[in-house]
């Protein structure tokens, strides 16, 4: 059960846009709209930013969006800040009661 | 509050056994399912297995199947991981995390456990 594929590295400026993919399969991430997406800083616990493909927890800026098309989804922090600097992790069901996690981008704001 | 607390960080010789807690308080705990993350150093997260302390129902990771046991006592809101024949390959950050469904996302995490394996 190979890891979800997501870009290694992301950068950009205070301010902009940036999006991060992560590909799974029919039998993951195009099988099930049960994609989410955590954010972790260096030598903390990740944090859920999106679940459901879309949706934003409770707190979550609305500066992070996030869709789904076929085997990708996507992940996209609007108006970048110095604080939005972390791992992000995509995870999807699997099926039989597992789940997989992506390889992890590293979003750095230039 | 919902907390998920860690028992502290483990240094292990290659061959022995492990078992981390991971204890729940602030909901009912038994009626969420607690699933266990790895993290290697400079690596990313690895979903291995969850378990519903209402009835021990548990769930692996191919990849992690055979080689963890994972098991909760309900009456003291505690889950467990559990390694033996401990390798090199083994030192990681341990995560518990707690789902609703086996399909909800992870909401609440634990602070995490470093597991060291080393002769």
């Amino acid at each position: 059960q190979s890891a979800l594929t997501q870009p290694r590295s992301v950068s950009g400026s205070p301010g902009q846009s940036v999006t991060i993919s992560c590909t799974g399969s029919s039998s993951d991430v195009g099988g099930y709209d049960y994609v989410s997406w955590y954010q972790q800083h260096p030598g903390k616990a990740p944090k859920l930013m999106i679940y459901d493909v879309s949706k934003r927890p409770s707190g979550v800026p609305d500066r992070f969006s996030a869709s789904k098309s076929g085997n990708t989804a996507s992940l996209t922090l609007s108006g970048l800040q110095a604080e939005d600097e972390a791992d992000y992790y995509c995870c999807s069901y699997a099926g039989s009661y597992a789940a997989i996690f992506g390889g992890g981008t590293k979003l750095t704001v230039l | 509050e919902v907390q998920l607390v860690q028992s502290g960080a483990e240094v292990k010789k290659p061959g022995e056994s492990l078992k981390i807690s991971c204890k729940g308080s602030g909901y009912t705990f038994a009626s969420y399912w607690i699933g266990w993350v790895r993290q290697m150093p400079g690596r990313g997260l690895e979903w291995m297995g969850i378990i519903y302390p209402g009835d021990s129902d548990t769930r692996y990771s191919p990849s992690f199947q055979g080689q963890v046991t994972i098991s909760a006592d309900k009456s003291i809101s505690t889950a467990y991981l559990q390694l033996n024949s401990l390798k090199a390959s083994d030192t990681a950050m341990y995560y518990c995390a707690r789902l609703r469904t086996v399909t909800t996302p992870f909401d609440y995490w634990g602070q995490g456990t470093l597991a060291t394996v080393s002769s």
